[in-house]
């Protein structure tokens, strides 16, 4: 079935490790994203992706890193995870300006 | 820069009454608007999209929302409330681009 899937579902890291959350989708959209909920904020962007090899920050992109070598994935990386990036992350797709975006179920992390 | 406003962070409803969740946007420019739902454990769905074509939008599950421009609002309405309507929902603006912004979200909760 065509989607977008993001894995782990649950992650439990510690302070300082590096972690990273893998988007997958097989719609072929040009445009994936990341974002992040928390309570009291709604989502919010990390970064985003125009096509492969092309990322740009969102709202709050410090302390991620991202990269798009194949236009179906969009990994996000925490280099050194702290405690203020326990979230819940997002991965969306979406394929042409003013159009809606199709997300994922979302990641949990936790960092202790 | 667009904005949206979500007034009531928690609604709650009794079955088979109005439920009424208001957004009010910010933008210089023509918006795309767009209401999502979210049930626990889940990423975000679409419900119903404003593209400029007609000021009020049917969605999915008996939902619907007039975009008003003098009161720059789209308030998310349904008739009658289900059990299963319990979720929350997130508005969001487009204006030309890929990107969406995001409401806080309201928890809309029915009473039995």
């Amino acid at each position: 079935d065509a989607g977008i899937t993001q894995s782990p579902r649950y992650k439990i890291t510690e302070t300082g490790r590096q972690v990273t959350l893998m988007c997958h989708q097989t719609w072929s959209h040009s445009y994936m994203f990341w974002y992040r909920q928390d309570l009291g904020h709604g989502l919010r962007l990390i970064y985003y992706s125009a096509a492969a090899d092309i990322t740009d920050k969102g709202e709050v992109p410090d302390g991620y890193v991202v990269s798009r070598s194949k236009t179906e994935n969009f990994p996000l990386t925490l280099e050194s995870a702290t405690r203020s990036q326990t979230s819940v992350y997002f991965c969306a797709s979406g394929g042409q300006r003013n159009q809606p975006q199709h997300f994922g179920d979302g990641t949990r992390l936790s960092i202790l | 820069a667009q904005s949206v406003t979500q007034l009531g962070s928690h609604v709650s409803v009794s079955e088979g009454a109005l439920v009424l969740l208001r957004c009010n946007y910010s933008s210089s420019v023509p918006p795309y608007l767009f209401w999502y739902v979210q049930y626990p454990n889940q990423g975000l769905q679409l419900l119903l999209k404003y593209t400029s074509a007609a000021t009020l939008v049917k969605g999915i599950n008996g939902f619907e929302a007039e975009f008003k421009k003098s009161e720059t609002s789209f308030h998310l309405t349904k008739p009658s409330a289900h059990m299963s309507d319990a979720a929350e929902y997130f508005c969001a603006v487009s204006v030309g681009n890929e990107k969406l912004t995001f409401g806080t979200g309201t928890r809309l909760t029915i009473i039995p």
